[in-house]
């Protein structure tokens, strides 16, 4: 296995309902990053959340953390068809002093009206 | 709200020329990266620069790449003499600090070369 592996590989939805991404990681990390990417455009920051922490939110965004399970997800509540994209998470691991970022292969969301 | 920009878009290329991808990063930021994605593959890194020099470069970054930042603005990845599998999306990225601070990416150079 590789650092940084989403699963499922690919989500398919209605919308309004609730979205859960799951990512997993070998090393331990100083951060996790959640990106999200439309079809061949460019990598959108989401939300960072620090190894000593737990949970964030942004919006309809949440995200957790467990290290001792070296996994992180990512809830996007109530979603809508704009919400129709890949999903990425990115560690930077711990030691890495040059912002390295590692990213995994990737969630497809699909988000039907 | 500031973002990080990229030209051109898209550059189509013959083998074994020459070719410059530009990137402007966010004016605060001091730490910047460029990684590359072939398509339907992982993002991947390739180099991080800070203060006039490379902090880390991957396996993928030899000898036929090279980064410069020739002014104040702009961070440039030069690959000189292009492969057929050098085909990719070329993203920027910059950040305020290194460790523990996001990374803003532009939206991406798709390099196509024949």
């Amino acid at each position: 296995s590789q650092q940084g592996e989403e699963d499922p590989q690919a989500l398919s939805i209605q919308e309004g309902e609730n979205a859960t991404m799951n990512c997993s990681y070998k090393t331990s990390i100083n951060n996790l990053q959640w990106y999200r990417q439309n079809s061949g455009r460019g990598l959108v920051h989401l939300i960072l959340i620090r190894s000593n922490e737990r949970e964030k939110h942004s919006g309809r965004l949440r995200v957790t953390l467990d290290t001792s399970k070296k996994s992180s997800s990512l809830l996007i509540t109530a979603s809508r068809a704009a919400d129709t994209a890949s999903y990425f998470c990115a560690t930077l691991l711990r030691g890495t002093s040059y912002g390295k970022l590692t990213f995994g292969q990737g969630t497809i969301l699909t988000v039907h009206p | 709200e500031p973002e990080v920009t990229q030209t051109p878009s898209h550059q189509v290329t013959q083998m074994g020329q020459e070719v410059i991808l530009r990137c402007v990063p966010i004016s605060n930021h001091l730490y910047f990266y460029w990684y590359r994605q072939i398509l339907g593959q992982k993002v991947e890194f390739l180099v991080s620069f800070y203060n006039n020099e490379i902090s880390e470069k991957s396996e993928i970054f030899d000898d036929q790449f090279s980064v410069e930042r020739p002014d104040g603005s702009n961070f440039t990845l030069k690959i000189r003499s292009t492969k057929l599998e050098d085909s990719a999306m070329y993203f920027c990225a910059s950040s305020e600090r290194l460790a523990g601070s996001e990374q803003y990416f532009g939206p991406g150079t798709r390099l196509t070369v024949t």
